[in-house]
């Protein structure tokens, strides 16, 4: 079946520092690939996606590239801020299905 | 614009008390509808989901239960609560299967 392995945090980083979150996937066909974040109390909202091979997703200074020959969705940003401190997560969805697979979540703190 | 919303946001229960979790969405007619349940330091688990109206589909065999009873409302319930049923209730839409899904703000339940 389909599964996401996102790196384990927490993750600990002073501001302005490079980011990068692991992700990589295990799925039938070509899926669609999403990052959702979780600020603390909330609900989650879609990052950024990309749905076919090479497409780059960004917003917010985030993006990631989807890499189908290393099935991997890394999220990257080139400065993080104290705002961005937030639960992230992979996220994908084979074909026309309508489950979406989670990866388990990367905890990110961002100290001043 | 489209918006979607639940309640409670939080709530405490004792063990063997129904529930009844709401959510509706405003803005788009027809929306494919989705209960996850997040357990703590685990990723989103997708229990049930909805293409219409009285169409209910359920991915997790348990002691909960989904209802449509209106476009754009969709209800997690439960006859008799278990501890194990503690968890973080997201509910979410999308415009087709195919789209990224929206997520509510959450409904934090506690089981005594």
């Amino acid at each position: 079946g389909d599964s996401v392995t996102q790196m384990e945090g927490p993750v600990t980083l002073s501001e302005e520092a490079f980011l990068t979150i692991n992700c990589t996937y295990t799925a039938t066909g070509y899926p669609s690939l999403f990052w959702y974040v979780q600020y603390p109390g909330e609900g989650l909202q879609l990052l950024l996606k990309a749905t076919k091979a090479d497409d780059k997703g960004s917003n917010k200074g985030f993006e990631a590239t989807y890499r189908k020959e290393t099935t991997s969705f890394h999220l990257e940003k080139g400065s993080v801020q104290v705002s961005d401190s937030a639960v992230y997560f992979c996220a994908l969805r084979s074909g026309g299905y309508q489950k979406v697979t989670f990866g388990t979540g990367t905890k990110l703190q961002v100290i001043p | 614009s489209q918006t979607i919303h639940q309640w409670p946001a939080t709530l405490v229960q004792p063990v063997g008390s129904p529930l009844s979790l709401e959510c509706t969405v405003e803005g788009t007619s027809n929306p494919n509808l989705y209960w996850y349940r997040q357990a703590a330091g685990r990723g989103l688990q997708l229990l049930f989901y909805s293409v219409g109206i009285g169409q209910i589909s359920s991915e997790v065999p348990q002691n909960l239960s989904a209802s449509r009873p209106q476009d754009r409302q969709f209800i997690l319930s439960s006859k008799k609560l278990l501890l194990s049923d503690s968890g973080f209730y997201l509910c979410a839409w999308s415009v087709a299967a195919e789209q990224p899904q929206h997520f509510g703000d959450g409904t934090r339940l506690s089981i005594l």
